[in-house]
């Protein structure tokens, strides 16, 4: 149990595009679910709590105009890369709390690639 | 002061050695304790998880905690070349929070 995904695994694009990413909880419902980021040679740095049915809440530092999130529903959340650049490239993982605990689980990770 | 601090590595142990990785925690109402590991390119998958004072087992892992100290562990026992990994020590604070991780090497 406990399972989250994430589409794509893969996405390159050029500068100025948008990118979206999907994290699904497959085998229960998350009203709350967790994006992160993830440098080479770095820990993971939390970038927004997105709960269903209101606005995501976002770490400082994260612009929220750039990094749009979407919960509208208990298995789907989305991060929309707005106007990607080189910069945002990147790996964006996802996670769930499931069953209301606090032990989170995670996606398999989307690595972004902005030309 | 970093909220979650891990020594980076990294650490080096021959096969069947035990392995030992520590963690130091700043938030004294920290109440979960979690261990990822992380291999090269992937996300992180949860190895263990503790809340309580003492030690807890789960095959050839061990967690160690002491709230009085902030300080977790994780020991790995017989460890294998499929240990390697980058290992990282989260904690909750009304977040998780996570340490930069501790890179493990077992050679065969």
């Amino acid at each position: 149990g406990a399972v989250v995904s994430q589409h794509p695994s893969w996405v390159i694009c050029k500068s100025g595009t948008s990118v979206k990413i999907e994290c699904r909880s497959l085998d229960f419902q998350a009203t709350t679910m967790f994006w992160y980021r993830q440098f080479p040679k770095q820990s993971l740095m939390l970038m927004a709590t997105s709960n269903e049915g209101s606005k995501a809440t976002y770490e400082q530092g994260v612009e929220k105009d750039k990094f749009l999130i979407n919960h509208a529903s208990l298995t789907l959340s989305t991060l929309t890369v707005t106007s990607a650049h080189p910069e945002d490239s990147s790996f964006y993982i996802c996670s769930a709390n499931a069953g209301g605990g606090e032990t989170q689980y995670f996606g398999p990770g989307t690595r972004l690639l902005v030309l | 002061q970093k909220e979650v601090e891990q020594n980076s590595g990294p650490l080096s142990v021959p096969e069947g050695a035990i392995a030992s990785l520590n963690c130091t925690y700043s938030d004294r109402g920290s109440q979960s304790f979690f261990w990822y590991r992380q291999y090269s390119g992937k996300s992180p998958e949860l190895i263990m998880s503790i809340y309580s004072n003492g030690d807890k087992e789960d095959g050839r892992f061990t967690a160690q905690l002491n709230k009085a100290s902030q300080y977790v562990s994780l020991l790995i026992r017989d460890s294998q070349p499929s240990d390697s990994a980058t290992y990282l020590c989260a904690v909750t604070g009304g977040k998780l929070i996570f340490g930069q991780g501790t890179e493990l090497s077992v050679k065969p």
